[in-house]
Formats: C-alpha cells, sequence, structure tokens
C-alpha cells in the first residue's frame, strides 16, 4: 500500500482510560503531522515531527497528550486519562518533507469516542 | 495567530460553475492549499499557492491575491462527486504547518 495508514479506524475507550493511534506515513516521506477533527470543523493541528523529532508540539492541547516517532517511520499518538471531550477524529499526514509547498497526504483517521 | 473565513455551505447544479471562497488574516503568508474531502474520509490535495494569480488543474482552478488576503477555488463542469467539504489552509511566518478553516460543503445536486 502506498497510502498513510492509521490503526485502529474506529476506538471506543471509557474516560480516564489510555489510548494509542498509530500511523504508517508513505515510505520515504520525512516530516509526519497530526491533526484532530470534529464534525463540521477543519483539522485542528497538534503536532509535527521532522524525521524523529518533534519540530513542533504546539497544537498539544494539554500534558495528557504525547507522540512519538522513535525510528523516524511509525509514529504513536499517546492519550492519557481520556475526556469525552477528546472524542474526535484523528488525522495522520505525511510529506516529502516539511518545507516548501509539499502537499500533505492524509490517512483515513481514527474515529476516537470516548464514553 | 490566523483567521480563516468560509462559507459554511454551498449548493450547486450538476454541469455548473462554483466559486467557493476563503479570506484570511495573517502575517507572513508563506502559500494557501485547498483540499477536498468526502464525508468520512481523509481530505486529498488539490491545489497550493503561493504567488499571485491563477492556477488551473482540469476542472478546478485557485486563485490567491496576497493583498487581498483572498482566494477562491473555482469548479468548472460540476459533477453529483464534487459534493465534498473544500478546506481551505493558510500557512505563515516560519512555520511549516497549514492552519484549516472550516470547511464550505458543497452539495451538487442534479
Amino acid at each position: 500500500g502506498a497510502g498513510v495508514s492509521q490503526t485502529p479506524s474506529n476506538k471506543v475507550t471509557e474516560k480516564g482510560k489510555y489510548v494509542e493511534l498509530r500511523c504508517d506515513p508513505i515510505s520515504g516521506h520525512t516530516a509526519l503531522y497530526w491533526y484532530r477533527q470534529s464534525l463540521g470543523q477543519g483539522p485542528e493541528f497538534l503536532i509535527y515531527f521532522q524525521g524523529t523529532g518533534a519540530a513542533d508540539d504546539s497544537g498539544l492541547p494539554n500534558d495528557r497528550f504525547f507522540a512519538v516517532r522513535p525510528e523516524g517511520s511509525v509514529s504513536t499518538l499517546k492519550i492519557q486519562r481520556t475526556e469525552r471531550g477528546d472524542s474526535a477524529v484523528y488525522l495522520c499526514a505525511s510529506s516529502v518533507s516539511g518545507t516548501s509547498g509539499n502537499e500533505q497526504f492524509f490517512g483515513p483517521g481514527t474515529r476516537l469516542t470516548v464514553l | 495567530g490566523q483567521n480563516i473565513d468560509q462559507p459554511t455551505e454551498m449548493t450547486a447544479t450538476e454541469g455548473a460553475i462554483v466559486q467557493i471562497n476563503c479570506t484570511y488574516q495573517t502575517s507572513g503568508f508563506n502559500g494557501l492549499f485547498w483540499y477536498q474531502q468526502h464525508a468520512g474520509e481523509a481530505p486529498t490535495f488539490l491545489s497550493y499557492n503561493v504567488l499571485d494569480g491563477l492556477e488551473e488543474k482540469g476542472r478546478f482552478s485557485s486563485f490567491l491575491s496576497r493583498s487581498k488576503g483572498y482566494s477562491y477555488l473555482l469548479l468548472k463542469e460540476l459533477q453529483m462527486k464534487d459534493s465534498a467539504s473544500y478546506l481551505c489552509a493558510v500557512r505563515s511566518g516560519g512555520s511549516y504547518i497549514p492552519t484549516f478553516g472550516r470547511g464550505t460543503s458543497l452539495i451538487v445536486h442534479p
């Protein structure tokens, strides 16, 4: 598969639980982005990786959210002590690099529901 | 910060032309993107403008005026499959991260 993949496609959890969302970017793409999207809204930036490092994490709403990309490829978004307000579609995107006009290729998203 | 404004919803007739506007307020403009998003699916890239003028790509064209903080996406020969949300995203300053607007939901009817 040549596109960005995300697992799981759907995740239902209870308030207070911990969840991990996985993103497999397009092979060779050094830039990786996490967004979350609520119904009727555009994607809201969370964090951007260039290689293994988080180049910009200014969009993470609080310290319950954390993301890693240890080998510069797959990334995991981790949410601790989930709250109902965390319910959204979490989108991952990758691009060849983070600079210039490189388009972002989005994955299908993970729909997170916190009960 | 950035302020991006798009109409919430538009309707148009199959075969017609529709123009979706996007206005933005930002400092250090560094590029504007248009994405298409069908319901329940991921956004897909349509166009990128960084200089003033019109970029044409098949049935879709995108225009940018940096001095006016204004862009539009023009869709010609509308098809039913064009019913989707159209997202305007702006990059500014030293950031490589585009900020997305709320999107315009386009409904194409027969």
